[in-house]
């Protein structure tokens, strides 16, 4: 079975700190995405991965930025938390077939962040 | 840009009930995914819709592509309380959401 971690499941910052939520894949996956979900607005990408080193923005980027030095994972940095970012992080991988075709994407648990 | 609208945004349903939630699409889409979130859990993946017409069946699930590619449905059949939690539609390469159905089964 795909497994997908995020490094917590709850975590509280202060605003202006630095946060880092991290994201752990086992199946080789080469694409890696990174969501946040607010109640009403569904699910929005703030920044996916294809490659080692790749990194392109999603709808939301503003905030945010990421890293992926290794295959495996995918970390997500918020280089100065804000009250607005407080909310669920969720984290997904997907195999790349190829040829522009999709495939099903396979996510973490979440991160429900709280920023004071 | 391409946006997507899920109707209806909440669906209350008695158990037994039918319940189906709709993905419409201002442009033609290549494909489409329908994902299920369970209350405090993360989305899983459903099923993939690629052709044109395309009609799918799980168990007491139906998922259907329109003709021009533009709208999907999901169609429960005698809901069951596990069938709770929030039903999204996902599309292109780069997994799209829709803001999603979210669907109460009273017992």
């Amino acid at each position: 079975d795909v497994k997908v971690t995020q490094s917590s499941r709850y975590l509280v910052k202060r605003t202006g700190e630095k946060v880092f939520l991290e994201c752990v894949q086992d199946m080789d996956h080469e694409n890696m995405f990174w969501y946040r979900q607010d109640p009403g607005l569904g699910l929005r990408l703030i920044y996916f991965s294809y490659d080692v080193k790749m990194k392109e923005k999603g709808d939301i980027p503003e905030g945010y930025s990421v890293s992926r030095e290794k295959k495996e994972r995918f970390s997500l940095i918020l280089e100065s938390a804000s009250t607005n970012q407080t909310s669920m992080y969720l984290c997904a991988s997907s195999p790349n077939r190829g040829g522009g075709n999709t495939d099903t994407q396979y996510f973490g648990p979440g991160t429900r962040l709280t920023v004071l | 840009g391409q946006q997507v609208m899920q109707i209806p945004q909440y669906q209350h349903v008695q158990e037994g009930e039918d319940f189906t939630t709709y993905c419409n699409s201002s442009t033609t889409l290549s494909n489409i995914q329908w994902y299920k979130q369970r209350p405090g859990g993360h989305p899983v993946f459903l099923i993939q819709l690629v052709k044109s017409g395309e009609v799918k069946k799980q168990k007491r699930l139906t998922f259907q592509f329109g003709e021009a590619k533009k709208n999907s449905s999901l169609h429960i059949t005698a809901t069951q309380t596990t069938d709770v939690g929030t039903y999204f539609c996902a599309y292109g390469q780069n997994f799209v959401f829709g803001p999603g159905t979210r669907l109460s089964v009273l017992p």
